[in-house]
């Protein structure tokens, strides 16, 4: 079946530092791709998506890629700052077209 | 714009009992899935609802759990008899068409005593 694969955290980095967290997945075909945050006893927000080969998608400074070869969606963001700790999920969108496969997140802590 | 409303946002029940979970979508959507939250695991699916239909509950428990999303009224999902193995945070989302992004609730935290 499908699966969803994030690298381990917890992630602890310092203000302005450059973040990446990858994320690769197994699926049938091109689906479309998420990433959500879940901010501590909150639920999810939608962070970015991409739905189509090379698309980038963008908001709030994080970016990621579609990369159809190698199938991955890492995101990444320039500077981070403390604000930014959550807990992040990669998520893309099942054969079923409908249900979301969430990877296990992986939880970012920014120290000033 | 209100967005996806879920209440109880904390429930806690004793073994044997019943939880109902309350979910009400953003305004025009008419798409509704459950997921389920254990600690330290991602989001399950659990079942996707239109309006009066379940269209696809292949990820919820064959026993004990159901779910339902009539024409008036929020999503319901219903848990009989909870054991301890149920305790987790079960999210809501909500779309406008099936296979857009999906926009989640603040969940429901369950707790079985």
């Amino acid at each position: 079946g499908d699966s969803v694969t994030q690298m381990e955290g917890p992630v602890t980095l310092s203000e302005e530092a450059f973040l990446t967290i990858n994320c690769t997945y197994t699926a049938t075909g091109y689906p479309s791709l998420f990433w959500y945050v879940q901010y501590p006893g909150e639920g999810l927000q939608l962070l970015l998506k991409a739905t189509k080969a090379d698309d980038k998608g963008s908001n709030k400074g994080f970016e990621a890629t579609y990369r159809k070869e190698t199938t991955s969606f890492h995101l990444e963001k320039g500077s981070v700052q403390v604000s930014d700790s959550a807990v992040y999920f990669c998520a893309p969108l099942s054969n079923s077209g409908y249900a979301l496969n969430f990877g296990k997140g992986t939880s970012l802590l920014v120290t000033p | 714009n209100a967005g996806v409303m879920q209440n109880p946002r904390h429930l806690v029940r004793r073994r044997g009992q019943e939880a109902r979970l309350r979910c009400s979508p953003m305004k025009g959507h008419s798409h509704v899935y459950w997921y389920r939250q254990l600690p330290e695991e991602g989001l399950k699916f659990m079942v996707y609802l239109q309006k009066e239909n379940i269209i696809d509950e292949s990820g919820m428990p064959k026993e004990r759990f159901s779910a339902e999303f009539p024409k008036e009224g929020p999503s319901i999902l219903r848990i009989q008899q909870v054991v301890r193995g149920d305790s987790a945070a079960y999210f809501c989302a909500s779309s406008p068409l099936q296979g857009n992004e999906q926009y989640f609730g603040p969940g429901t935290r369950l707790t079985v005593t």
